[in-house]
């Protein structure tokens, strides 16, 4: 079974503050895909960033940034300098096997405040 | 990147009848598409695969004969929700992916609310 935790449900901070979501997961397959999707309220989701259970290099995009760590099954994405607009759920997401079914976890909500 | 485009956006029907919600890949073709459903503040939970020219593969505690999907071309997809109850009021989501393991391709979602 796989499973996917985020612990924090709803993170507050002020603008241009940084804010790090934590993503753990489990799973007993070798070959994995982790994604993280933004949420804002009109409720479509936007994909963030895909990676492989191969590839643990981290990423930067802009002001997001992501660390996965195979060793403690982690995940974790942070936004640097957070503005208004980062303000949304975000969820953290994992296939096994490459079957592109997603388990998700239950989510951050961040808000920003201006 | 892809598009993934589901109709209608919201739909409000009545008790007892039947709601149809259309998903398809517009620039590309998908064998398979998800179909997911959220309630308010909560996760997404799957609910079921869609194989285009095949059955369904329903999650566990999802009815079958409740949630009807056909995936009848390499483009379409779509989920009926038969003799619909307040409780199946939600958000419903599909999503496809170009190829394995690459990344899901959302629609827009459905806002259902039966009255």
């Amino acid at each position: 079974a796989q499973k996917v935790t985020q612990a924090q449900t709803e993170i507050s901070v002020v603008e241009k503050e940084d804010v790090t979501l934590d993503c753990v997961y489990e799973t007993r397959d070798t070959t994995y895909y982790l994604f993280w999707y933004k949420q804002p309220p009109s409720g479509e989701l936007v994909f963030l960033i895909r990676r492989n259970s191969f590839d643990e290099q981290n990423e930067i995009s802009g002001r997001y940034s992501w660390n996965f760590q195979k060793s403690t099954s982690s995940f974790n994405f942070t936004i640097t300098a957070s503005q208004v607009v980062d303000s949304a759920v975000y969820f953290c997401a994992l296939s096994e096997g490459g079957n592109n079914r997603l388990a998700f976890g239950k989510g951050n909500q961040v808000v920003v405040i201006p | 990147g892809a598009v993934v485009s589901q109709h209608p956006s919201r739909v409000i029907c009545k008790s007892g009848t039947s709601v149809k919600i259309e998903c398809r890949s517009l620039d590309f073709q998908a064998t398979t598409m998800f179909w997911y459903r959220q309630f308010p503040k909560q996760s997404l939970m799957l609910m079921a695969t869609s194989n285009e020219g095949s059955k369904a593969t329903y999650e566990q505690g999802v009815e079958k004969d409740k949630f009807l999907i056909n995936h009848a071309s390499l483009t379409l997809s779509t989920l009926t929700v038969t003799s619909a109850h307040p409780e199946d009021s939600s958000f419903y989501i599909c999503s496809a992916s170009k190829r394995r393991g690459t990344e899901a391709f959302f629609g827009q979602g459905t806002r259902l609310t039966v009255v």
